[in-house]
């Protein structure tokens, strides 16, 4: 098992430009979720999906959309990308659907810098 | 809505040393506590969780925590670290009574020193 799989793996972007974070699980999880992780700050929420068809804003949506395309895939998108947005993005998934106190289990990241 | 507080940034400590990373959380509902270790340039992995029961959780590694709800306090705890402990370590909370959200603290860089 591969667990949860990230691609790309570093990406440099200019302002203005876009691109489409992939994210995969193997583990036939239900639920799936995007962060974002800066220095100090630790990670924080951006979008989930509790289940194929179905997602949800998290802390800091601004600025970003996302795809729950199947089971297995939840992608992420810059539509413009800003300087703010540079960051180190993590997806994470989760067994249950709705199921509280469940590990979430994450993937290597996307280190992304936005020029 | 929950928040966590990890007040130390940054932990120096030399290697057969103990330690201890504070984690203090704010809620207004019941919560699960998790911590999470992030080595260096990797995903996080789960090192413990206290759902509910014994107060004292043990994790991977020899690290254990233990939840003060009078405190609202999940600090973790190791007796003797190695150089492999070095890494930043993420205190985190969900509610109970909604979705799986989690809240992580910002994080403290534990520098184990030979």
């Amino acid at each position: 098992n591969a667990g949860v799989t990230q691609t790309p793996k570093f990406q440099v972007l200019k302002t203005g430009q876009s691109m489409t974070l992939q994210c995969a699980q193997d583990m036939n999880h239900n639920s799936m979720y995007w962060y974002r992780q800066d220095p100090g700050m630790g990670l924080r929420l951006i979008y989930y999906s509790a289940s194929e068809g179905t997602t949800d804003k998290g802390e800091v949506p601004n600025g970003y959309n996302v795809s729950r395309l199947n089971k297995r895939e939840f992608s992420l998108r810059l539509e413009s990308a800003a300087p703010s947005q540079t960051s180190v993005y993590f997806c994470a998934s989760s067994e249950g659907t709705h199921r509280t106190g469940e590990t979430q289990y994450f993937g290597p990241g996307t280190r992304l810098l936005v020029l | 809505a929950q928040s966590v507080t990890q007040l130390d940034s940054q932990v120096p400590v030399f290697e057969e040393a103990p330690v201890e990373l504070r984690c203090n959380y704010s809620s207004s509902v019941s919560v699960y506590l998790f911590w999470y270790v992030q080595y260096p340039n990797q995903g996080l992995q789960l090192l413990l969780k206290y759902l509910s029961g014994s107060t004292l959780v043990k994790g991977i590694n020899g690290f254990e925590a233990e939840f003060n709800k009078s405190q609202t306090s999940f600090h973790l705890r190791k007796p003797s670290v190695h150089i492999s402990d070095t890494a930043e370590y993420f205190c985190a909370v969900s509610g109970k009574n909604n979705f799986n959200k989690f809240y992580f603290g910002s994080g403290t860089k534990l520098n184990v020193k030979p």
